[in-house]
């Protein structure tokens, strides 16, 4: 089956590090989704793309949090600097148009 | 904006029972409906789904309802079994045109 691929799966870093998530979409997939998943908050779209322009970002601290499409098989989120609360696990999907959400299987960010 | 509700937020039932997770959303303008299975440690997977053109849809041992009028659609799943255990999230978008906003998600636990 056609998965999404995300790295790292784990990730610990000391606040004031910068965080770079990659996540690789299923080939012919033009739609790109970052949720982030906390247990107070449930799924929260951060940001996404449609043939890799950026639709929607009003979901992310714009002064941290930066996503990119450099290019179609590849997709990133950045934070930068990192603070305790945005401990969470990340989740990149892909989809053909606004159907059928393939999620990867996350990255687990901790910051302490 | 778009507001998904689930409820109930935890659900028990033993092995060979039925489970019903219920959902309401805001937008009428909402007309996709997704449901989402999350297992420990994964992404969440895509179950079933329905649009607003019909009002009832069935795959095996699982089927959603929805009922446009009263803004609300509902998870049916028959004969449970400990493999149905994990967290299930209901969603809602407007003709896959707007990224899905999510529930808050039900942990269901099957009891053998």
């Amino acid at each position: 089956d056609a998965r999404v691929t995300q790295t790292p799966r784990h990730k610990v870093t000391e606040m004031g590090q910068e965080v770079t998530m990659r996540c690789q979409p299923i080939l012919g997939h033009n739609t790109v989704f970052w949720y982030r998943q906390t247990m107070m908050q449930g799924l929260e779209l951060l940001a996404y793309f449609r043939n890799r322009a950026p639709l929607d970002d009003s979901g992310m601290p714009k002064d941290r949090f930066s996503a990119e499409m450099p290019d179609a098989t590849l997709a990133t989120l950045k934070i930068q600097p990192s603070e305790p609360r945005d401990s969470a696990v990340y989740f990149c999907a892909s989809a053909a148009g606004g159907y059928g959400y393939t999620f990867g299987s996350g990255t687990r960010l901790t910051v302490v | 904006g778009e507001n998904v509700e689930q409820h109930p937020s935890t659900l028990s039932v033993q092995e060979g029972d039925s489970a019903v997770i219920k959902c309401t959303y805001s937008d009428s303008a909402s007309n996709y409906f997704p449901w989402y299975k999350q297992e420990l440690g994964k992404g969440p997977q895509l179950i079933i789904d329905i649009r607003s053109n019909v009002g009832e849809k069935k795959d095996q041992r699982i089927a959603v309802t929805l009922n446009k009028t009263a803004k609300h659609f509902s998870l049916h799943i028959t004969e449970t079994q400990p493999e149905d255990s994990a967290v299930y999230f209901c969603a809602a978008s407007y003709s896959g045109n707007t990224p899905l906003v999510f529930g808050k998600g039900t942990r269901l636990s099957v009891i053998a």
